[in-house]
């Protein structure tokens, strides 16, 4: 079975600086989807971004961008120019790429997640 | 369009109370799930289902049943409450069963079994 660790319970940092969120992840499988969501306070969830795995070329958006670890299982979210509006509890998931065995292909795995607070 | 909803916001149960928790999305998806959220644990899936007419156990269905309505509408029922299952409900939703799509969620739900 897959599992995501998210060792940051929370981070902090001031507005308009840069801030990194780590997730690591462990996997026996070669093709799947990694995934970053927000939660604001409204509870709502939110995707961030996205990377496949097959791709070596790491995924950004906007002021959100991944440095994307195959080899170490790792998957880290970087937010340039953090804003207010970044306040919330981000969330690494990850899912099993199709026909990769199992079942539940279509099911993410979440970390624990880690509350990021932005100071003005 | 409004996406994923889900009613209601917040409820609170005693111990063996039922209740139903309503969830609809109208982007036309395939595959709908529930989640659980709980302090410190992430978000773990209770119940999915993959298309219309068909349910799947997720990892944590114990206690825990699913009816899919319609394309449209997946509900999800506790017969007997017990505190335990005090939790944020997520219902989410996505275009087809395959790695490829993302999944959409709702605001969820709070609830308190008390």
């Amino acid at each position: 079975a897959q599992t995501v660790t998210q060792s940051q319970p929370e981070m902090s940092v001031q507005e308009a600086e840069t801030v990194t969120l780590s997730c690591t992840y462990d996997t026996s499988e070669s093709d799947y989807y990694l995934f970053w969501y927000k939660q604001p306070p409204s509870r709502q969830m939110i995707l961030v971004i996205r990377q496949e795995a097959y791709k070596q070329q790491n995924a950004t958006e906007n002021r959100f961008s991944v440095n994307f670890q195959k080899a170490a299982k790792s998957f880290s979210l970087k937010i340039s120019d953090s804003q207010l509006g970044d306040a919330a509890m981000y969330f690494c998931a990850y899912r099993s790429a199709w026909g990769a065995g199992g079942t539940s292909y279509g099911k993410l795995t979440f970390g624990q997640g880690t509350i990021l607070t932005v100071h003005p | 369009n409004a996406g994923v909803t889900q009613t209601p916001k917040f409820q609170v149960l005693k111990t063996g109370q039922s209740m139903t928790l309503q969830c609809a999305q109208d982007m036309n998806h395939n595959s709908m799930y529930w989640y659980r959220q709980d302090p410190g644990m992430g978000l773990r899936l209770i119940y999915y289902s993959a298309s219309e007419g068909t349910t799947d156990k997720g990892e944590v269905p114990n206690g825990y049943n699913v009816s899919r309505l319609n394309k449209r509408e997946f509900s999800l029922r506790l017969e007997s409450a017990a505190p335990s299952q005090t939790s944020v409900y997520f219902c989410a939703s996505s275009p087809d069963y395959s790695s490829t799509d993302t999944q959409y969620f709702g605001p969820g739900t709070r609830l308190t079994v008390l």
